[in-house]
């Protein structure tokens, strides 16, 4: 079945400590996404990727950072740097232009 | 920029009620608008989008309109399901690669 897959579902970061959170789609989109969930608020976007070896920074970019070295993958490093790093994580692609966005399952991270 | 709103934030009615969930939009130049919905500690699943050009999309007991010029859209659900409960988002859309979403409206259906 095609589909975007985070992993892992449940992550621990300790102070100082970078982490990363995985997401690999076979649906040959060419777009992907990282938001953030926090309780109440909206989902707010980190980072997003149109093409292979090209991204660009959304609202909340400090802190974090990507790399898009294939098509199916887009992984984010959450670093030392994110003070507030305790969110839920979701990446999404989409085809270029079509408006129609497709999420993966998630990632909660925590801080220890 | 655009903001989305939804209001309520939470709702409960009984099994079997028909219900509107709303999502309002400042910006009318939109591409497309879609609704999701959230099970706790899940991803997004898409229900219905709807184009610019289009005014409502139905799926299974499901139906979503959209009225640009007034930055309105509902999701109207017919006879409720306990199954139904979860968190409903929608997102706006602009040039089809830049979303914004609203803070959600928390389903509870009552057995």
């Amino acid at each position: 079945d095609g589909g975007i897959t985070q992993s892992p579902k449940y992550l621990f970061r300790k102070e100082g400590q970078n982490v990363t959170l995985s997401c690999e789609q076979n649906l040959n989109h060419d777009a992907m996404y990282w938001y953030r969930q926090d309780p109440g608020q909206g989902l707010r976007l980190i980072y997003y990727s149109q093409i292979v070896n090209d991204f660009q920074k959304g609202d909340i970019a400090e802190g974090y950072s990507v790399s898009r070295e294939k098509k199916e993958s887009f992984p984010l490093t959450v670093t030392s740097a994110q003070k507030n790093p305790t969110a839920f994580y979701l990446c999404a692609s989409s085809i270029w232009t079509s408006g129609k966005l497709f999420f993966g399952s998630g990632t909660q991270l925590s801080v220890l | 920029k655009q903001e989305v709103t939804q209001i309520p934030a939470a709702l409960s009615v009984p099994e079997g009620e028909n219900l509107v969930l709303n999502c309002s939009f400042t910006d009318s130049a939109i591409y497309n608008l879609q609704w999701f919905r959230q099970d706790p500690g899940k991803g997004l699943t898409s229900l219905l989008l709807i184009q610019s050009s289009q005014r409502e999309q139905t799926s299974g007991r499901l139906n979503a309109s959209l009225d640009k010029s007034s930055g309105r859209s509902t999701l109207y659900i017919a006879a409720s399901q306990p199954g139904d409960s979860a968190t409903y988002l929608c997102a706006v859309s602009h040039t089809g690669n830049q979303f914004y979403f609203g803070t959600g409206t928390s389903l509870t259906v009552i057995p």
